[in-house]
């Protein structure tokens, strides 16, 4: 029932390979967000899909990062030839949605840990 | 724009004593905020949300927090602490109704329980 889920919970990679990160988000949510998690950045916010709107990519670090949304569901964030900077923490949330007066509350997956050696 | 602040980075207290973190934010508009926990190895958890109700929000485990806004503040607290309090916590805030409701994050207090 779930809650969201992540995939692969452990990625380790060499400098300069491609990754691909997967979040299945909450059964009906139309709202999902990218965030990282790494030692002197805190949590930082990367990019968010709410149902067939345009993402706001604007937390996105660099070009080398990109994330899809499929069907409105199942999202995977891909980092192109990764850097040792890249290592954290890469963590998924789902929401209900926007309702007009209201906030939603953001449910969290137990990450990703990625480590670029 | 909008921001938070833990005073904190970490917190030692007795078990069965109270439990303080405090948390300051700065938003240009009416702000949601949000208290999360992570413990080791696990995933982020809500333990209370404020959405312009009742300034005073109870959450999970015990945990309450209250909102002044004259202060500017949303600290976190509980009469009695756990062992199993023992965790990283993160105060949030988000913008009310607009389109994007992305979190931004305090740089997390570090709550240590003495048996």
């Amino acid at each position: 029932g779930a809650g969201v889920s992540q995939s692969p919970s452990n990625k380790v990679t060499e400098k300069g390979k491609d990754v691909e990160l997967r979040c299945d988000p909450i059964s009906g949510h139309t709202a999902l967000y990218w965030y990282r998690q790494s030692l002197g950045q805190g949590l930082e916010f990367l990019i968010y899909f709410q149902g067939n709107s345009a993402p706001d990519k604007s937390g996105l670090p660099s070009d080398r990062f990109s994330a899809e949304r499929t069907g409105g569901s199942v999202s995977t964030l891909t980092i192109q030839r990764t850097q040792q900077e890249d290592s954290a923490v890469y963590l998924c949330a789902s929401s209900g949605g926007l309702k007009r007066g209201s906030t939603d509350t953001q449910y969290f997956g137990p990450g990703t840990r990625l480590t670029v050696l | 724009a909008q921001s938070v602040t833990q005073l904190d980075s970490h917190v030692s207290v007795s078990e069965g004593t109270p439990v303080l973190l405090r948390c300051n934010y700065s938003s240009s508009y009416s702000p949601s905020l949000f208290w999360y926990v992570q413990h080791p190895n696990k995933g982020l958890q809500l333990l209370l949300k404020y959405t312009s109700a009742a300034t005073l929000v109870k959450g999970i485990n015990g945990f309450e927090a209250e909102f002044k806004k004259s202060e500017t503040s949303f600290h976190l607290t509980k009469p009695s602490a756990h062992m199993s309090d023992a965790a990283e916590y993160f105060c949030v805030v988000s913008r009310i109704n607009f389109g994007n409701e992305k979190l931004t994050f305090g740089t997390g207090t570090r709550l240590t329980i003495i048996p």
